[in-house]
């Protein structure tokens, strides 16, 4: 089984940088994905990391730590669009398909 | 083209209907997925087709029924759904069903079930 842990929410200033945390506990991994997620809104692809370290797109960055069962999104410049949730999602590589488990999502909410 | 479009937007259905919901994208992905979501909660693996086949049901109820008509195609059926069966339904589609690849999501359809 997968247990997938996040902060329930977070807030931030606009300019800002900002840090949301993903600790997780599975029988097995390939892969860890963070989607972005505004209400009522399909989820939307951030980043993916498979290997230990950063992987930096843009504004965005994501760390992983598989020794630790740790990552987390690193949103640089906030900007008041970037209220959103944020799910941490963890690949099951047991049945050789492309399943996610996810996290329950940080809803992030970012302020003048 | 990234798109997963999904149809209806919204959907209300009393317990006794039958509703379909469905899917397309047009990308070439050999995988689609239905997920289901709760408010405030993560969406929840339903299914998974691969090349045109099931290849995993979540232990989802019977009331639910998939269909992949084609590669582009991934239809939800519905029937006899009960009032907690009311959540965001989405569908994904990724290149192929194996570890390295993302899935893209579609806007969803809003189900009410009366």
């Amino acid at each position: 089984g997968q247990n997938i842990d996040q902060p329930t929410e977070m807030t931030a200033t606009e300019g800002a940088i900002v840090q949301i945390n993903c600790t997780y506990q599975t029988s097995g991994f390939n892969g860890l994905f963070w989607y972005q997620q505004h209400a009522g809104e399909a989820p939307t692809f951030l980043s993916y990391n498979v290997l230990d370290g950063l992987e930096e797109k843009g504004r965005f960055s994501s760390f992983l730590s598989r020794s630790k069962g740790y990552s987390y999104l690193l949103l640089k410049e906030l900007q008041m669009k970037d209220s959103a949730s944020y799910l941490c999602a963890v690949r099951d590589p047991g049945s050789g398909y492309s399943t996610l488990t996810f996290g329950k999502g940080t809803m992030l909410l970012v302020s003048p | 083209d990234t798109e997963v479009t999904q149809t209806p937007k919204h959907l209300v259905m009393g317990m006794t209907n039958k509703k379909s919901l469905k899917c397309e994208q047009h990308m070439g992905h050999r995988a689609m997925y239905w997920y289901k979501q709760k408010a405030k909660k993560p969406p929840e693996l339903m299914f998974v087709y691969s090349y045109e086949k099931l290849s995993i049901n979540e232990s989802v109820p019977s009331r639910f029924s998939p269909e992949c008509p084609n590669s582009s195609l991934l239809n939800l059926h519905l029937h006899a759904l009960q009032p907690e069966d009311s959540a965001l339904y989405l569908c994904a589609s990724s290149q192929g069903a194996g570890s390295s690849y993302e899935q893209y999501f579609g806007p969803g359809t809003r189900l009410t079930v009366t």
